[in-house]
């Protein structure tokens, strides 16, 4: 069974910084592309970030561009998101999944984790 | 680039079919056969109910369809069951820099 476990949110200062991690089990990692996607409270779904299958190639939304790092490590299967200099609009759940196609159509999502922007 | 275009609410009664739209632009919904759909409930993380604008992955009913004319795609939903209440979510491929775009949710309510 293909899973996903979302971790490392939290409440951090603004300026702050916080590293998300996603556990993937079920399937190979290893061959799939795999994306964060954000959701503010209230609000719709934004992609944030992905990564190809072996780390080589990344890509981010403008509004994190510079801020955020995917990575991952196929050696743990196991997805992270790096987010620095955080800001009060970056609160959100935050969820990774694994795109069925290199751009997203992703096809199994975790179950997500709240990154809380607040002083 | 903004999200594609859904209406906020749509509604119907137990049995009967809705149907929900997303509206893009050449750039994306009308230009590529990318169009994907999500259901999540509150609380819970987004599902996937359709890809490639018509096809249902493994497990989801066949209550669910999609369909797509010009810019415009849409789900529909038939033989509504009070467990479809939720919200919505179209994406497509785009050709701008982010290649994938989201609607803004369509909130779902069984009468």
């Amino acid at each position: 069974e293909v899973q996903l476990v979302d971790s490392g949110g939290g409440l951090v200062q603004p300026g702050g910084s916080l590293r998300l991690s996603c556990a993937a089990s079920g399937f190979t990692f290893s061959s799939y592309w795999m994306h964060w996607v954000r959701q503010a409270p209230g609000k719709g779904l934004v992609w944030v970030s992905r990564i190809n299958s072996d780390g080589s190639s990344t890509s981010y939304a403008d509004s994190v561009k510079g801020r955020f790092t995917i990575s991952r490590d196929n050696a743990k299967n196991t997805l992270y998101l790096q987010m620095n200099s955080l800001r009060a609009e970056d609160t959100a759940v935050y969820y990774c999944a694994r795109g069925r196609l290199w751009f997203g159509e992703n096809d199994y999502w975790g179950q997500g984790t709240l990154v809380t922007v607040s002083s | 680039q903004s999200a594609l275009t859904q209406p906020a609410s749509v509604s119907g009664s137990p049995g009967q079919s809705i149907t929900i739209s997303c509206t893009g632009t050449s750039s994306d919904v009308g230009g590529y056969n990318y169009v994907s759909w999500y259901q999540q409930h509150p609380g819970k993380a987004p599902k996937l109910m359709i890809f490639d604008v018509s096809k249902r992955p493994s497990g989801v009913s066949n209550r669910f369809s999609g369909s797509k004319s010009g810019n415009t795609a849409s789900l529909t939903i038939s033989g509504l069951q009070a467990e479809d209440e939720a919200d919505y979510y179209c994406s497509s491929y785009t050709s701008s820099s982010t290649f994938e775009v989201f609607g803004g949710g369509t909130k779902l309510t069984v009468l």
